[in-house]
C-alpha cells in the first residue's frame, strides 16, 4: 500500500466535457504530485503541492487544467473542455519528500 | 536529446538469468535516481533509489550509478516470470526541483 488512493479509477467522457479527479494521500505525504502517462511513455510531471501550496506547474498544464489541494490533504485535478489528446493515465504521487514518490493506482481517462 | 533515455526494448531474458536495464541522463548535477516497475495496466511501483556512485543492492535487485558517465542501471538476478514488466528510470534532474523526469521505460520479458 503506497498510501495514495485515487478516484475514479476509470473515466470515459465525451470531447468538450469537464472532468475532475481526486487524490487522497495519507497525512504523512505532505508532498503531492500529479503526472500524466500516455501509452508507451513514461509519466510526465504536471504539478506539485507542498501541503496546500502549489509550488510548481509544468508547461503541459494548459489553461484547461487546474489543480487544487485545499487544507493540504486531498487534491483534485480538473480538465475543462476535454480533448481526445487528454486521454491518458493520470497518476497522483505522494511522499514525505521529493526523493520518495509513491503513486496511487491512477485514473485512466478516455475522451471519445 | 531526451533528458532521460532508456532502450524501450523489448528485452527478453531466460528465467534464472540476469536482466540488465540501462538508463542515461543529460544533467550532470542530478542527485537522485530511481527505478520503478510497472505492470501492464497498473501504476508505477518504486523498487530502488540510489544517490551515490557505486552499487546498491536490495534482494535480487542491484542499482548501479556512475555520475561521471551519467549512467544508471538496474540488474535483476535470478530473473523470475513475475519480473516481466516495464521498468522506468526516473531522475531528479535539478537539485531541489520537485519533480521526477522519467525515461520511456524498458519492457522486460522473462521467458520460463
Amino acid at each position: 500500500d503506497t498510501g495514495v488512493s485515487q478516484d475514479p479509477r476509470h473515466k470515459i467522457t465525451k470531447r468538450g466535457q469537464n472532468v475532475t479527479f481526486r487524490c487522497d494521500p495519507i497525512s504523512e505525504h505532505n508532498r503531492l504530485y500529479w503526472y500524466r502517462q500516455t501509452l508507451g511513455q513514461g509519466p510526465e510531471f504536471l504539478t506539485y503541492f507542498q501541503n496546500e501550496a502549489q509550488l510548481e506547474k509544468s508547461r503541459l498544464l494548459s489553461n484547461r487544467f487546474s489543480a487544487e489541494r485545499p487544507k493540504g490533504s486531498f487534491s483534485t485535478l480538473e480538465i475543462q473542455r476535454t480533448e481526445q489528446g487528454d486521454s491518458a493515465m493520470y497518476l497522483c504521487g505522494g511522499g514525505p519528500n521529493t526523493d520518495t514518490q509513491y503513486f496511487g493506482p491512477g485514473t485512466r481517462l478516455t475522451v471519445l | 536529446q531526451k533528458e532521460v533515455e532508456q532502450n524501450s526494448g523489448p528485452l527478453s531474458v531466460p528465467e534464472g538469468a540476469i536482466a540488465s536495464l540501462n538508463c542515461t541522463y543529460s544533467d550532470r548535477v542530478s542527485q537522485s535516481f530511481f527505478w520503478y516497475r510497472q505492470y501492464s495496466g497498473k501504476s508505477p511501483e518504486l523498487i530502488m533509489s540510489i544517490y551515490s556512485n557505486g552499487d546498491k543492492e536490495d534482494g535480487r535487485f542491484t542499482a548501479q550509478l556512475n555520475k561521471a558517465s551519467q549512467y544508471v542501471s538496474l540488474l535483476i538476478r535470478d530473473s523470475q516470470p513475475s519480473d516481466s514488466a516495464t521498468y522506468l528510470c526516473a531522475v531528479n534532474l535539478i537539485q531541489g526541483a520537485q519533480k521526477l523526469v522519467f525515461g520511456q521505460g524498458t519492457r522486460l520479458t522473462i521467458n520460463p
